[in-house]
């Protein structure tokens, strides 16, 4: 299984600034074929599912904030949500879908400072 | 605008067999990846399995033996059956439609399904 371990576990920002959260994975998510990326963030409020922000590592869903950026390649990736709001507090997931199993991170819960 | 509702037993005794439907208005299943994941506080976020748009499907070796996903094109639904199920299998479910760009997009709403005798 392709292990993804997420980076900090918490992190608590002021509103206005930045949270960078990260994610690595124990094996490349690059597709060669397509040059993809197989790697996506989701946000999840309580009480909800998760909700897709990006993916192909870099590519927002349609209606996602663009304070919202992925980058990354490869093994390692970043979410960055550059001027952080009120209502962005919740919990982030990365997920692989390179290969089955699907895997997931652990989860990193970002906070207002 | 795609919909996903699901239902299904809330409440299991350990050895029954937990069984899940997903409805998908504004679509369905063919064409896409249609899965079931599900969450608990221990595991966090555990992909079970899913079903390719050409109708194979691939599951968590985790789950292998115990595990069943089947769609019902006929009514834009599809099905999780995980057997014998323990107290371990406490956990909200949800299942998930995709497609090759994002194998996991559209999200239901969630059940928490609690195994206790």
């Amino acid at each position: 299984d392709i292990v993804m371990t997420q980076s900090p576990d918490s992190l608590a920002v002021s509103l206005g600034e930045r949270a960078t959260i990260n994610c690595k994975s124990s094996q490349s998510v690059l597709y060669s074929p397509n040059n993809q990326n197989y790697l996506a963030w989701f946000q999840q409020k309580p009480g909800h599912p998760p909700k897709l922000l990006i993916y192909w590592a870099s590519t927002r869903e349609s209606g996602v904030p663009d304070r919202f950026s992925g980058s990354g390649s490869g093994t390692d990736f970043t979410l960055t949500i550059s001027s952080l709001q009120a209502e962005d507090v919740a919990v982030y997931f990365c997920l692989q879908y390179a290969g089955t199993p699907r895997t997931f991170g652990q989860g990193t819960k970002v906070e207002i400072k | 605008q795609v919909q996903l509702q699901q239902w299904g037993a809330g409440l299991l005794k350990p050895s029954e067999t937990l069984s899940l439907t997903c409805g998908v208005s504004g679509g369905s299943c063919s064409g896409y990846y249609c899965s079931w994941i599900r969450q608990s506080p221990i595991k966090g976020l555990e992909w079970i399995g899913e079903i390719h748009p050409h109708g194979n499907s691939d599951y968590n070796p985790s789950f292998m033996s115990r595990v069943t996903i089947s769609t019902d094109t006929s009514n834009n639904q599809f099905s999780l059956k995980l057997s014998s199920v323990t107290a371990a299998d406490t956990a909200m479910y949800y299942c998930a439609r995709g497609t090759d760009s994002r194998k996991i997009q559209h999200w239901g709403q969630g059940t928490l399904v609690t195994v206790s005798s």
